[in-house]
């Protein structure tokens, strides 16, 4: 069954630079969600989009955008990266089920590196 | 702010031992959903519970949603080695796109 996928798997940047990263969810799925992991710590909620408008907001920072496209694919941009920015970035995917219990079904991650 | 409570952080148990761990909230969540993770790879669901005193099977493992909907528990009998990993809870309180909010997460070690 198809996935999640996530690009780039990796990324390395210096402090200062902006990153862009790419989240394509499960086919027939139209709700996204970004969340950022740093090392030892459980994932936090960043930010999710339904039918490419912003549904739910959470710790994302201001330096952070993201936004959905018409194929439902999601573009997490991070400006001004700093050192603290490291983590695993990882985009969910849900069907909109009746009544709103949506599972999530998580990609692989990006591994972003800010040296 | 809503928070859960994952016990316990760490368990080191031999094959063949059961185990459980507890997933608690002071808040009502209308689903919760158990994660298995890897290192460095994405959580991969196990089981969404939905129903307060849901109970749901999967192989050796049983996942049971609390009456009001405030904890749950995963229960693991005759632990193999290949059950090792980090089991994490979460949590949705609303409908729609709401983001999960996340335990601290149960990393589990089954010596062989």
């Amino acid at each position: 069954a198809a996935g999640v996928i996530q690009s780039p798997r990796h990324l390395i940047k210096e402090k200062r630079e902006t990153a862009t990263l790419k989240c394509y969810p499960i086919p027939r799925h139209d709700t996204v969600y970004w969340y950022q992991q740093g090392p030892g710590q459980d994932p936090q909620f960043l930010i999710s989009f339904y039918e490419k408008m912003q549904s739910d907001k959470g710790s994302i920072p201001d330096r952070f955008s993201a936004q959905q496209f018409s194929d439902y694919h999601s573009e997490l941009n991070m400006s001004s990266l700093e050192l603290g920015d490291s983590a695993l970035y990882f985009c969910a995917s849900s069907p909109r089920l009746a009544g709103g219990l949506e599972t999530q079904y998580f990609g692989p991650g990006t591994r972003l590196l800010v040296l | 702010t809503q928070l859960l409570e994952q016990s316990p952080q760490f368990l080191s148990i031999q094959e063949g031992e059961n185990l459980t761990v507890y997933c608690n909230s002071s808040s009502v969540f209308s689903s919760l959903q158990w994660y298995r993770q890897e290192p460095g790879e994405g959580p991969v669901l196990l089981v969404t519970v939905v129903t307060g005193g849901e109970v749901k099977k999967l192989k050796r493992l049983t996942f049971q949603f609390g009456d009001a909907r405030k904890d749950s528990s995963l229960h693991i009998t005759a632990a193999q080695p290949g059950d090792t990993g980090l089991y994490l809870c979460a949590g949705v309180s609303g409908g729609g796109a709401d983001g999960l909010t996340f335990g601290k997460g149960t990393h589990l070690i089954i010596q062989p």
